[in-house]
């Protein structure tokens, strides 16, 4: 059974640091891109990162200016999303998503997972 | 990088054709023959619906299509049912390894 499996949300104060994790399954995850998307109460979907098969390309949406870093261990079947500098507007439930195995799009995503930035 | 533009909500009875548009720039849906479109129900990871504007994953019902026009994109659902009620989002990829969501509409069937 292909599937994304998410860990790693919280509750975080201003200016602090989570690690977010998905661990995939049911595919061979070295052959496919990975992203990270993210959906703000209230709001839409945003697009957040973007990884590589092989990890060599990283992309990022702009107004992240820096603070996220995308990763992955494809012997372990993992991809990471390091988020430092977390603001208020960075609480959303945020997935991992899987490149499609046809055209271009995002076909397999993860259960989702909270992250709370809160003083 | 500014978000595709999605009319807020869109309503439909079963026997009706409902037409979600999705608009974008020269950037993104009018450069790119990749344009997805994704439904999330309340509480659940978004489902993939099409691909590459017009493409349908197995196990999609043929009342969802897909189609494009210069900058804008359309999803078309022939004959909504009620299990379709949910939030539709589309989106595009917008070159160098990235991509950009519309807003979102909500789909109410009537």
């Amino acid at each position: 059974q292909v599937q994304l499996v998410q860990s790693g949300g919280g509750v975080v104060q201003p200016g602090g640091s989570l690690r977010l994790s998905c661990v995939a399954s049911g595919f061979t995850f070295t052959n496919y891109g990975m992203h990270w998307v993210r959906r703000a109460p209230g709001k839409g979907l945003e697009w957040v990162a973007f990884i590589r098969f092989d990890g060599t390309n990283k992309r990022y949406v702009d107004s992240l200016k820096g603070r996220f870093t995308i990763s992955r261990d494809n012997d372990m079947n993992m991809l990471y999303l390091q988020m430092n500098s977390l603001k208020v507007e960075d609480t959303a439930v945020y997935y991992c998503a899987k490149d499609a195995h046809l055209g271009l799009a995002l076909d397999i995503w993860g259960q989702g997972t909270l992250v709370t930035v809160s003083s | 990088q500014s978000a595709l533009t999605q009319p807020r909500s869109v309503s439909g009875s079963p026997g009706q054709s409902v037409t979600i548009s999705c608009t974008g720039t020269s950037g993104d849906v009018g450069d790119y023959n990749y344009v997805s479109w994704y439904q999330q129900h309340p509480g659940k990871a978004p489902k993939l619906l099409i691909y590459d504007v017009s493409k349908r994953p197995s196990g999609v019902p043929d009342r969802f299509s897909g189609s494009k026009s210069d900058n804008t994109a359309s999803l078309t659902i022939s004959g909504p049912q009620a299990d379709d009620e949910a939030d539709y989002y589309c989106c595009s990829y917008a070159g160098s390894y990235t991509w950009v969501f519309g807003g979102g509409t909500k789909l109410t069937v009537l």
